[in-house]
């Protein structure tokens, strides 16, 4: 069984660029998260897809986005990157919105 | 307050000994609740979930919950050097599906 996998495993970006981060869910999960996590703190609530629709955001502004494919995959976008979005972003799938969550290896991203 | 509390440690505790940590939340609809570990510099990993008032044991491991306190446990029993990482608590959100996670609190088992 193909766990959740993520893509890139690192990025480096400067200040305004965009971001696509990839994450493929586990098999038979149709739920995707995604996380923020900044260095010595728990990972933060960025979004949930559940079956290509959105189903609960965090306090991210709107330069965060989002989709879910209908294979389940998922991607996260990232408009006019700032300093402070330098973090490792974690993706998460489940059996479904409210089953236990099974997180990737995640993307560590650099804002210069 | 803040949503999801644990103690951020180190909690350090010598090989063998039983590791016990804590976790409060603030919102009393939260029905589901996980325990993940967290290597440095590697991704969150569950490792518990429980959902009903009382114990729940895997192995090593047991969880506790106390919703009319607002509290859940893990304990680790027989601890290992290898147990040493960070333990995140994280508490299912009534609305969204969404995990709020505690800062985590560092063990450190020494041997």
């Amino acid at each position: 069984e193909t766990g959740v996998t993520q893509s890139p495993t690192h990025l480096i970006k400067t200040r305004g660029q965009q971001v696509t981060l990839r994450c493929s869910s586990q098999s038979g999960h149709n739920t995707v998260s995604w996380y923020q996590q900044a260095l010595g703190q728990g990972p933060q609530f960025i979004f949930q897809y559940y079956r290509e629709e959105e189903n609960g955001r965090g306090n991210f502004p709107p330069r965060f986005s989002g989709l879910q494919f209908p294979n389940y995959s998922s991607e996260l976008n990232v408009n006019a990157l700032e300093l402070d979005d330098s973090a490792l972003y974690l993706c998460a799938s489940s059996l479904g919105p409210n089953q236990p969550q099974h997180f990737g290896d995640g993307t560590r991203l650099s804002i210069l | 307050q803040k949503e999801v509390e644990q103690n951020s440690g180190p909690l350090s505790v010598p090989e063998g000994a039983i590791a016990s940590l804590n976790c409060t939340y603030s919102d009393r609809g939260s029905q589901s609740f996980f325990w993940y570990r967290q290597y440095s510099g590697k991704s969150p990993e569950l490792i518990m979930f429980i959902y009903s008032n009382g114990d729940k044991e895997d192995g090593r491991f047991t969880a506790q919950l106390n919703k009319a306190s607002q509290y859940v446990s893990l304990l680790i029993r027989d601890s290992q050097p290898s147990d040493s990482a960070t333990y995140l608590c994280a508490v299912n959100w009534v609305q969204g599906g969404k995990l709020i996670f505690g800062q985590g609190t560092e063990l450190s088992v020494k041997p």
